[in-house]
């Protein structure tokens, strides 16, 4: 099983839905990330969690809102789409005492 | 984070040592580089660090310059499942474990 899981690997919705990207870890890392990635351009920093009491954000987190509802868990909201939120998203997990994150699958959002 | 310059494309032939450069002249005393590659669309994928020695792993090799204004990692013997984008990333070792992510290389292994 993949250490770091992200639900749903697709999604298409409409403007103005509200819409949640969830990820999950089995990896015991207390520190979890969620990056999006637009075509032909490098991951950028939304939002980053170093345990489950702690929520910052990153380079782009307006339109954006995320929980951490446990160690292993770290979802990703977008209250109201937009379709220049189309992208691929990508949660990532580190340990404090080590420095290589580790990164889900992605999930492909298209809105439309 | 110092910012890093890398070629946005380069070919290899497989088999062959590839070598990818990465510039980042404003680097600081407390940065470490690191090295991510993203094959397709796939999930980025840890390469290796250094701070100011060589380092080799199971993956690559990766050479600073004495100056560190500089790297370059070396895959020494290129597979058609190396061509991905390759990532140059200088960051601090603790006390801020974001990544900033550029444009990278995108690598090309030729048969």
């Amino acid at each position: 099983d993949a250490d770091v899981t992200q639900t749903p690997r697709n999604r298409i919705t409409k403007t103005g839905k509200r819409i949640m990207l969830e990820c999950s870890q089995t990896k015991g890392h207390d520190r979890m990330y969620w990056y999006r990635q637009d075509p032909g351009l490098g991951l950028r920093l939304i939002y980053y969690s170093f345990d489950v009491k702690d929520i910052n954000k990153g380079e782009i987190s307006d339109g954006y809102s995320v929980s951490r509802q446990a160690q292993a868990k770290f979802s990703l909201s977008l209250e109201s789409a937009i379709p220049n939120q189309t992208a691929l998203y990508f949660c990532a997990t580190s340990d404090s005492n080590r420095n290589e994150q580790f990164f889900g699958p992605g999930t492909r959002l298209t809105v439309l | 984070d110092a910012k890093t310059t890398q070629p946005p494309s380069m070919d290899c032939a497989e088999g062959r040592a590839a070598n990818l450069p990465c510039n980042h002249s404003t680097i600081s005393g407390n940065e470490y580089v690191y090295w991510y590659r993203q094959i397709h669309s796939q999930g980025p994928q840890y390469i290796i660090h250094g701070l100011k020695n060589n380092e080799t792993n199971e993956m690559a090799s990766l050479i600073i310059t004495e100056d560190r204004k500089s790297s370059t990692l070396i895959l020494p013997h290129a597979t058609l499942r190396d061509t991905a984008v390759y990532y140059c990333i200088v960051r601090v070792h603790f006390g801020n474990e974001k990544l900033t992510f550029g444009t990278g290389t995108r690598l090309t292994i030729i048969p």
